[in-house]
């Protein structure tokens, strides 16, 4: 089966620019999740859908981060205005509803950098 | 609050089996999850223990001890192509909400 899909892969933005990140989820995964990867540490939930619906944005910064889940399939992350501190990686990864293993598929990410 | 311990660094030779440590505190605990990432890669599933002991997998075996809040990674005949990084991940549950909270990770280096 096809796995999650990203893209871009890379992006380079100068600091108060906007940029978004778009992902397709592995068909027939319910929910979907993005993630914030700094160097050197492990992936940091930012928000995660069920269906289309949001169960969990308690660590997006929501005064510049924002993310809809059109008709609970793809999924987009928008960052407006970005900051230096905002260079990452960005991971989306999706998952069967009711996974026993809770087990999460990855992307391969989007680098962002942040000038 | 969600906290995870883990080395930042493990080194071992070709053929040895190493161990990675993780403890962990936090509330709502349902199981502890591993995953490898390498280099540029995308995080990938390891294993899963939701209940005490032991899980194997091939060269790979996780255990899960709950009442000390501790698990660890077993690598077996480790090969050049485990050098990687490793992140343990508490699985919580509230309110019907389950989420992963990843550790900052162990990057094993393999060497010749």
């Amino acid at each position: 089966e096809a796995g999650v899909a990203q893209s871009p892969r890379y992006k380079i933005i100068e600091k108060r620019q906007s940029v978004a990140f778009w992902c397709n989820p592995i068909s027939g995964h319910a929910t979907l999740y993005w993630y914030q990867q700094i160097l050197g540490q492990g992936p940091k939930l930012l928000i995660q859908f069920q269906n289309n619906g949001v169960v969990d944005d308690s660590q997006l910064p929501k005064d510049r981060f924002s993310a809809e889940r059109l008709k609970g399939v793809d999924s987009t992350l928008k960052i407006q205005p970005a900051k230096l501190e905002d260079s990452a990686v960005y991971l989306c990864a999706s998952s069967l509803a009711q996974a026993g293993r809770y087990e999460q598929y990855f992307g391969p990410g989007t680098r962002l950098t942040v000038t | 609050g969600q906290s995870l311990e883990q080395p930042s660094e493990v080194t071992a030779v070709e053929g040895a089996i190493v161990q990675i440590n993780c403890t962990y505190q936090t509330s709502g605990f349902y199981g502890l999850s591993w995953y490898q990432q390498h280099d540029g890669g995308a995080p990938t599933f390891l294993s899963y223990n939701a209940l005490d002991g032991l899980e194997e997998t091939g060269r790979f075996s996780s255990f899960l001890s709950r009442s000390d809040s501790y698990g660890y990674l077993l690598l077996q005949e480790l090969q050049m192509k485990d050098s990687a990084s490793y992140f343990c991940a508490t699985l919580t549950m509230s309110t019907g909400r389950r989420a992963l909270t990843f550790g900052s990770g162990t990057r094993l280096q393999v060497q010749p």
